[in-house]
């Protein structure tokens, strides 16, 4: 079953609002990474956080990683319509595979 | 850049039909990866394979196979389709199993 799990599963915001979502595990991930599709698109990776406690910054984008290594958030400030899409953790639970989050999907109204 | 195809945008098989699904990557990568996307649960891993010849399980195996024989081409077999395996496929590529995945542009197949 789902190892790492993901809320919120739908997120609608107004543009220029801000958007959260959250990744947590049941067991320590020794990295946590960020993938965004966008529609109609596949996958592509945004970041890696290998850290406790690490905290990344790409633009409007801030990734956070847990303490405890077992959660992670993006945030992204005052969003656009550009964002729309859906994002994905994923951490490896094992040392040999990855498993990824159910996704948020993002929509922004203009 | 990290390249990676699948076979097929778009697939329309028969019940019963048995289906291959080609991913090839040109990065000399050492993991390959399949997964399944459905709405509401994300990507589901099927199997995944570290080294040429060797496979594992992912979460959701059955009714599915693979094959690797060459490190670049990763190819995922259903024997026998059926209704419920509908759905969009992701081949997926990375150096190390922890490290950053390459997704190839998926293939939506309809099983009728």
């Amino acid at each position: 079953g789902q190892q790492v799990m993901q809320i919120p599963q739908y997120q609608h915001v107004q543009e220029g609002e801000d958007f959260t979502t959250y990744c947590n595990s049941s067991t320590t991930l020794s990295n946590i990474q960020w993938y965004k599709q966008r529609p109609g698109g596949h996958p592509v990776f945004l970041i890696q956080l290998v850290k406790s406690g690490e905290v990344k910054k790409q633009k409007r984008l801030t990734f956070q990683f847990g303490e405890a290594k077992k959660n992670s958030s993006l945030h992204i400030t005052a969003t656009q319509t550009t964002d729309v899409g859906t994002y994905f953790c994923a951490g490896p639970p094992r040392n040999n595979d990855m498993r990824f989050g159910a996704g948020t999907r993002l929509t922004v109204k203009p | 850049d990290v390249k990676v195809t699948q076979s097929s945008r778009y697939l329309v098989k028969r019940t019963g039909e048995k289906v291959f699904l080609e991913c090839v990557q040109d990065m000399d990568h050492e993991n390959m990866f399949w997964y399944r996307q459905d709405p509401g649960l994300g990507l589901r891993l099927i199997y995944f394979s570290y080294d040429v010849k060797m496979k594992e399980k992912g979460d959701i195996p059955e009714g599915y196979s693979v094959s690797r024989e060459k490190k670049e081409r990763f190819s995922l077999i259903l024997e026998s389709a059926s209704t419920n395996q509908t759905s969009m496929y992701l081949c997926a590529s990375s150096w190390e199993t922890r490290n950053e995945q390459y997704f190839g542009p998926g293939t939506r197949l309809t099983v009728t």
